[in-house]
């Protein structure tokens, strides 16, 4: 696609449930992130994928979250037993060798 | 470890009037990123810094890298309300790593 495409843009969910969240990044592009962007916070790195490599997992900030990279597209971030902590804005990017990040619009997620 | 720093982390201007924002990083690296941030949206790439002494420019934004001195700067030149927004500066090692953020600089145009 033209842009990196994340779904839903918003999520509302009660305090226990599990969500998924979904990354469709530009074609082409070998590397995808995961960043969360807490309320008038900067971007706290959470897990990237490389090609065909293992994943960088060090920024995920518990075992409740986990993300996997099907068939080296699209990348589903998932939370499980969502807290009230977890509420933010979850960003993915996509990039190309030759430089620059792509983010997407991001998925603004409420745990309440 | 790499990390990241930006200053000022808020910065308050009065129209027509310059100044500069710097992005110091902690390890020798040949790649930087600048990125703008409207409230309540996503972040709009700027620049892409992929050389000891580039200097690139779009409209009354100008960023340039010194690798040696692991420095950033993104000046503004007669600042307009239109420019008021979060900055930040992001590293990466190299392409496929992991892209590490400043705090941010949230600039605030004043007329």
């Amino acid at each position: 696609g033209a842009g990196v495409s994340q779904s839903p843009s918003n999520k509302v969910t009660e305090k226990g449930k599990d969500v998924e969240l979904r990354c469709d990044p530009i074609s082409g592009h070998t590397a995808l992130y995961w960043y969360r962007q807490s309320l008038g916070q900067g971007l706290e790195f959470l897990i990237y994928f490389q090609g065909n490599s293992a994943p960088d997992k060090s920024g995920l900030p518990s075992d409740r979250f986990s993300a996997e990279r099907t068939g080296g597209s699209v990348s589903t971030l998932t939370i499980q037993r969502t807290q009230q902590e977890d509420s933010a804005v979850y960003l993915c990017a996509s990039s190309s060798p030759y430089g620059g990040y792509t983010f997407g619009s991001g998925t603004r997620l409420t745990v309440v | 470890e790499l990390k990241v720093e930006q200053n000022p982390l808020f910065l308050s201007m009065q129209e027509g009037k310059n100044y500069t924002i710097y992005c110091n990083y902690s390890t020798t690296s040949d790649r930087l990123y600048w990125y703008r941030q409207d409230p309540g949206k996503s972040l709009e790439s700027l620049f892409v810094l992929l050389s000891n002494g580039a200097v690139k420019q779009e409209g009354r934004l100008m960023a340039s890298l010194d690798t040696k001195a692991r420095l950033s700067t993104l000046h503004i030149t007669a600042a307009v309300h239109d420019l008021s927004a979060t900055y930040f500066c992001a590293v990466d090692m190299a392409y496929g790593n992991k892209l590490v953020f400043g705090a941010g600089t949230i600039l605030r145009v004043k007329s």
